[in-house]
Order: C-alpha cells, then sequence, then structure tokens
C-alpha cells in the first residue's frame, strides 16, 4: 500500500493564479482531511469529508474549495492564489467505524509545500 | 488563551537523557490524547494515544494524562538521535471529533 499521496511535492504560484493539490489513499478510509501547517501554528484543518460526495468546513476554509467524488481522492482547490496562503499542505485520511475501535488514526501525506508570491 | 498549547523549544539533548515533552489545553471537554512526530519534511505519525486520564507506555515512550490540571506529557528515556523530530500533542472530546493539534516542539538529540 503506498498510503497517502500527494502531488505536487512543491509549488511557486503567482498571486491570482489558482490550483489544484491532489490527494489520492488506498486504505479505502471514509474520512479524509486537509490541513495546512505554518510554523509555530501547529496543523489548522481547512475542509474535511466523511464519504464520497460529503465535505464540511475546518477551522480555515476561506480561499479554498474541495471535491469528493471517490473514496479514494481528495482535490484541494485554491482559486486567486494569495501570499497568506503559502503553507505546507498535508491531506490525511482514516477509518472511522472500525468495530470496537475507541479512536481512529489519521494518516498523512508527504505535503505539498506552496509559496504564493 | 489558545486551545492547546505547546513550548515549540527548541529543545536540545545529549543522547541517553530523558526528553519530557509538554502540552496544556483549556477544554475540559477533550478525553481523547494523542502526540504525533513529524520528521523534517515529512507528515506527522501517530506515536501513542490515551483515552482520559492516566499513563501509557510503549518501549521508551510513556504518555501522561491529568485532566485535573489539563495537562499532557510525553517522555521519552534514552533518547537517541533518532528520535530529533518536532512533536506534536493533539487532542479531542468525542471519537467522531475533529483533532485539534499544538504547535509543537523541536527536539534535537546530539550524539
Amino acid at each position: 500500500n503506498a498510503g497517502v499521496t500527494q502531488t505536487p511535492k512543491f509549488r511557486i504560484l503567482k498571486i491570482g493564479q489558482s490550483m489544484t493539490l491532489q490527494c489520492t489513499q488506498d486504505m479505502n478510509h471514509n474520512y479524509m482531511y486537509w490541513y495546512r501547517q505554518d510554523p509555530g501554528m501547529g496543523l489548522k484543518l481547512i475542509y474535511y469529508s466523511v464519504g464520497a460526495g460529503i465535505t464540511d468546513k475546518g477551522e480555515v476554509p476561506n480561499g479554498y474549495n474541495v471535491s469528493r467524488s471517490t473514496t479514494e481522492d481528495f482535490p484541494l482547490r485554491l482559486e486567486l492564489a494569495a501570499p497568506s496562503q503559502t503553507s505546507v499542505y498535508f491531506c490525511a485520511s482514516s477509518s472511522y467505524g472500525t468495530s470496537g475501535a475507541l479512536y481512529n488514526e489519521q494518516f498523512f501525506g508527504p505535503g505539498t509545500r506552496l509559496t504564493v508570491l | 488563551q489558545k486551545e492547546v498549547e505547546q513550548d515549540p523549544g527548541p529543545l536540545s539533548v545529549p543522547e541517553g537523557a530523558i526528553v519530557s515533552l509538554n502540552c496544556t489545553y483549556s477544554n475540559s471537554a477533550f478525553q481523547y490524547f494523542m502526540w504525533y512526530r513529524q520528521y523534517s519534511r515529512k507528515g506527522p505519525e501517530l506515536l501513542m494515544y490515551t483515552y482520559s486520564s492516566g499513563n501509557k507506555e510503549d518501549g521508551r515512550f510513556t504518555a501522561q494524562v491529568d485532566k485535573s490540571s489539563k495537562y499532557i506529557s510525553l517522555f521519552i528515556r534514552d533518547s537517541q538521535p533518532s528520535d530529533s523530530a518536532t512533536y506534536l500533542c493533539a487532542m479531542k472530546e468525542t471519537s467522531y471529533d475533529k483533532v485539534i493539534f499544538g504547535p509543537g516542539t523541536s527536539l534535537s538529540v546530539i550524539p
């Protein structure tokens, strides 16, 4: 299993450009998440999805959009990129609902480093 | 007041030392407590989790939760250079809930 994969690894955008960060998991997890990580700020949840066709906002959704058409894929779309979106973006997935499980571990991808100039 | 606070470090210790990493939190409803380890330029990976108060041990790692003080700790015994990473505490109210992460503590173990 590859786990959670993210592309691209690095990207530089100009202000106002748009792009899509790709995330794919091969663990058949129903939950998927997008976080951003800024220095000294920890991980902030942008959007999450509890299954195909269902998404919801996290703590910092402004400037981003997501879709979840399949269990495996959860792309994050940046429209009109701004310098404030310079960050490291992590996708994660978890399998909620496993019988008897009190906790569902989140598995993270390697991240996408985005710079907006 | 931030919901979860952590000393960012950096913390530098000699190999073999005992390391203590700590987090404080303000939400008394948190019940699930986790520690993630994040190597440089990698995604976080779950190291340990505990439910409610008490201690949990896994090899050289011990996680402690004191809900009365809203304080959690991670102890690393016989620290190794391979333990050099950023350690993120994380917590949530129920199994269904979103996870709240601390900002992380950077640890360097010097050979």
